[in-house]
């Protein structure tokens, strides 16, 4: 079986302040990570993924995840984040070879001005 | 434009009053799937599909059903909605599953009364 928690729900920050959403998986095979974002009253979108190779993964806007084996691990990770990216992160896993991802419940980024 | 279209985007039904929401999408994707979003809970898998005539349940499959006749086309039907199956629902593609990136519809807004 695989599982992914994602323990903060909400995650208040301001303009131009570092954020880190973190991710943790459970699983007994390779796995393959991903982070999801969607925006207000829109659809999910891609914003990085790990499937092998160097742990640190760069997506887009800025954002970047690491991969930690032993502590089971896909942080997501921002320096400075913008208004624009208020939203709700999900992280997701799928473990090699099965057929389903599973979704974490979801974090919202709220960026105060 | 590679899409994934989903009909209709909102509906307000009646308990008991079968429904269809179409998914259709344009990649040549294989790999398509159902999930429902509601708070606190995020993404939880419906129904997915492998490729044409293959399907198969997800973690919440109680009291809906699909059909995948043509590799485009993902229909999720409820045959007697009833209240608890009000929610966000989201049809999303990939071209195989396992390590390739989901492509979402927008979502559909359901709600039974």
């Amino acid at each position: 079986a695989q599982s992914v928690t994602q323990l903060d729900s909400q995650v208040p920050v301001f303009e131009e302040a570092p954020v880190e959403l973190r991710c943790n998986y459970s699983s007994s095979v390779s796995v393959y990570l991903f982070w999801y974002v969607q925006y207000p009253n829109q659809g999910l979108q891609l914003l990085l993924k790990y499937l092998s190779g160097s742990t640190l993964v760069k997506g887009i806007n800025g954002f970047e995840a690491e991969f930690n084996k032993s502590q089971t691990s896909f942080h997501l990770r921002k320096p400075s984040v913008h208004i624009s990216d208020t939203a709700e992160y999900f992280c997701a896993l799928n473990s090699g070879g099965y057929q389903k991802v599973t979704f974490g419940t979801g974090t919202k980024l709220q960026v105060i001005p | 434009e590679a899409q994934v279209t989903q009909n209709p985007r909102y509906l307000i039904t009646v308990t008991g009053k079968k429904l269809t929401v179409t998914c259709s999408q344009n990649m040549n994707h294989e790999y398509m799937s159902w999930y429902r979003q509601d708070p606190g809970l995020g993404l939880r898998q419906i129904y997915y599909s492998m490729n044409v005539e293959v399907t198969d349940k997800g973690d919440v499959p109680e009291g809906y059903k699909v059909s995948r006749k043509e590799k485009r086309n993902f229909p999720l039907i409820l045959e007697s909605p009833s209240p608890n199956q009000t929610s966000l629902y989201f049809c999303a593609s990939s071209l195989t599953s396992g390590a390739n990136v989901l492509t979402f519809g927008a979502g559909s807004r359901l709600t039974v009364l």
